[in-house]
């Protein structure tokens, strides 16, 4: 079974700083997508970045980065020049190319962003 | 493209009555998926659907549970007999093909009293 633990059950950075928000996973398969989702107090679920896993290259989107590890099997996200907007529930989710292509979420880190 | 639509935002019934829930997900879609959420927890797979096909059910979805999707279109998730403890967040998500994206619905948010 898919497991995805994140450690940090809540974070919090000063505007315009750099917060990385940490996540490891369990797998024997070897073809996956790793996420993170953001969810504000909305509660609607946003697509931040996905990660291929046969893709070594770490994937960027503007100030959202990516440390894949996969020996290690971690998935750390890293948020560049922090804004208020940031401020949210972060999961961190694991998808398997097969099999449904279902999501397995971890528990969320809860980021906020102070002014 | 309006994205995924969820109907009702919020239900609040008493506990024994049945609910129905509707997502249309986002048109061409054929995949389409059932999370449920409590608060401060992540999304757990309740099951999917390939266009009209019912094609897996999470064990988390007890026989109250029934979900449908007749037309390989909008869906429906039934809950009868509600009890206290299906309090949560309902998600409805959808996708276009295979190992493309996964896009999600506002939810609906279930209060059973």
């Amino acid at each position: 079974a898919q497991t995805v633990t994140q450690s940090q059950p809540e974070m919090s950075v000063q505007e315009a700083e750099t917060v990385t928000l940490s996540c490891t996973y369990d797998t024997s398969e070897s073809n996956y997508y790793l996420f993170w989702y953001k969810q504000p107090p909305s509660r609607q679920m946003i697509l931040v970045i996905r990660q291929e896993a046969y893709k070594q290259q770490n994937a960027t989107e503007n100030r959202f980065s990516v440390n894949f590890q996969k020996a290690a099997k971690s998935f750390s996200l890293k948020i560049s020049d922090s804004q208020l907007g940031d401020t949210a529930m972060y999961f961190c989710a694991f998808q398997l190319m097969e099999y449904g292509n279902k999501l397995v979420f971890g528990a969320g880190t809860i980021l906020r962003v102070k002014s | 493209d309006t994205g995924v639509s969820q109907d009702p935002r919020h239900k609040i019934t008493k506990r024994g009555q049945n609910v129905t829930f509707r997502c249309d997900p986002i048109s061409e879609h054929n995949r389409l998926y059932w999370y449920r959420q409590t608060l401060g927890q992540g999304p757990e797979f309740l099951t999917y659907f390939q266009n009209e096909a019912q094609l897996e059910k999470s064990r988390l979805l007890s026989d109250r549970f029934s979900a449908e999707r007749p037309k390989g279109s909008f869906s429906t998730l039934e809950i009868q007999r509600t009890e206290q403890g299906d309090s949560a967040m309902y998600l409805c998500a959808s996708m276009g093909s295979p190992n493309e994206k996964l896009f999600f619905g506002s939810g609906t948010q279930l209060s059973v009293l």
